[in-house]
């Protein structure tokens, strides 16, 4: 198993560019989700899936969009990057709601 | 879902152990208490988790109090690698837990 698997792993974005940040997982898990990382701080929850078709926003939606097409997938796009949106994302999956979390590595995005 | 309330930090010495404290009185009687960690530059990572007695795994223990408003997770011997920050979590078995909100973790130091 591959487990959780994000691309790309950098990258650097002109205001106002969009992009879409890959999400894959291989365990056949239901739940994913997507969070974002400051320098410093905790995980902020972005958006959420409870399985395929099903989405739902986080703490801090405003900028992203996600959809949920098959259980594997889950993208996070950005439709105009912000200089705000620079930061660390990590894709996580779990096989219900009181499972443990499995991440990605993250994806280190500069919006310059 | 309920809070959780830790240090922002704690310092150990390698090769002795660490108790990481964690408040969480308002938890509710299926309220699961889960333990991630974070290694620098990684993703998140699943320590360990208990619902009401003490659990023990390859990585750490978890002690649970009696009436459940306060848990610590069990480092038994801390090595260089244990280097990382620590969130306690809740989850609620049957439902409301669809988003997990990580809090800002206790950062754990370990001396050589």
């Amino acid at each position: 198993n591959a487990g959780v698997t994000q691309t790309p792993k950098f990258q650097v974005l002109k205001t106002g560019q969009s992009m879409t940040l890959q999400c894959a997982q291989d365990m056949n898990h239901e739940y994913m989700s997507w969070y974002r990382q400051d320098p410093g701080m905790g995980l902020r929850l972005i958006h959420y899936s409870v399985g395929a078709g099903i989405t739902d926003q986080g703490e801090v939606p405003n900028g992203y969009n996600v959809s949920r097409s098959t259980t594997e997938d889950f993208p996070l796009r950005l439709l105009s990057a912000a200089p705000s949106q620079t930061s660390v994302y990590f894709c996580a999956s779990r096989q219900g709601p009181t499972y443990e979390q499995y991440f990605g590595p993250g994806t280190r995005l500069t919006v310059t | 879902d309920a809070k959780t309330t830790q240090p922002n930090s704690m310092e150990s010495n390698e090769e002795e152990p660490v108790h990481l404290p964690c408040n969480h009185s308002t938890i509710s009687g299926t309220d699961y208490i889960h333990w991630y960690r974070q290694l620098p530059s990684q993703g998140p990572e699943y320590v360990i988790h208990g619902l009401t007695s003490n659990v023990n795994n390859r990585m750490a223990s978890l002690a649970i109090a009696e009436d459940r408003k306060s848990s610590t997770l069990i480092l038994h011997r801390a090595t260089l690698r244990d280097a990382a920050v620590y969130y306690c979590i809740l989850i609620r078995w049957g439902g409301g837990s669809e988003k997990l909100v990580f809090g800002k973790g206790t950062k754990l130091t370990v001396n050589p």
